[in-house]
């Protein structure tokens, strides 16, 4: 089946990390991505990560992949009031065109 | 280049009339998506453009939605005798193919609102 999946909300002090989570089904998915949304806005795609990766670093985004457990995650070092946002995760599903968005961890950065 | 464009970005009707949603995407992506996303959810795939040619459609789509991409630059998504459930953020995206990853870019998205 197709479904990605991920905790709803995440409150985090500024200055900590942050961790979002989430679990897919398509194992044979080549890419997968990370995307933010914020307030009135539509997504913007923040990394993705090739499949046979186990994790990729950028600047402060850190995404690991385990595809045995068919989990991702995204750290976020040094979290900020700006990275207050919805996070989503995606998936293209196999044989198809479409990308399957999880339904979004909102994280809350308290100052 | 300014991006994914979309319009109306807010638009209200009556329960039963006809909307439509223009999306301007980038000039040189050849891919184009639409996706239906409502409060506290992810986007929900609509249908798939390359180029003119409409290759998938979510088998979730009504016959009341339509979608064309006459030339393969601008998309127009109509939806007809709108329902409440209807009621949703709508987002076009374009993509590119970026060292194998097909990075999609989203518009602000158009909010539809039926009464």
């Amino acid at each position: 089946g197709e479904d990605v999946e991920q905790s709803l909300f995440l409150s985090v002090r500024e200055g900590d990390s942050s961790v979002i989570n989430c679990t897919y089904t398509d194992s044979s998915s080549t890419y997968l991505y990370w995307y933010k949304q914020e307030p009135g806005a539509g997504l913007q795609l923040l990394t993705y990560i090739f499949s046979n990766m186990d994790m990729k670093q950028d600047q402060r985004l850190t995404v690991l992949l385990n595809k045995k457990d068919k989990h991702l995650s995204l750290r976020i070092a040094d979290t900020q009031t700006g990275d207050s946002a919805i996070y989503f995760c995606a998936e293209r599903a196999s044989g198809t065109y479409k990308y399957i968005f999880g339904t979004g961890t909102r994280l809350k950065v308290l100052a | 280049d300014t991006g994914v464009s979309q319009n109306p970005r807010h638009k209200i009707t009556k329960r039963g009339q006809n909307v439509t949603f223009r999306c301007d995407p980038i000039s040189e992506h050849n891919r184009l998506y639409w996706y239906r996303q409502t409060l506290g959810q992810g986007p929900e795939f609509l249908t798939y453009f390359q180029n003119e040619a409409q290759l998938e459609k979510s088998r979730l789509l009504s016959d009341r939605f339509s979608a064309e991409r006459p030339k393969g630059s601008f998309s127009t998504l109509e939806i007809q005798r709108t329902e409440q459930g209807d009621s949703a953020m709508y987002l076009c995206a374009s993509s590119l193919v970026v060292s194998g990853a097909n990075v999609l870019t989203f518009g602000a998205g158009s909010r539809l609102t039926v009464l």
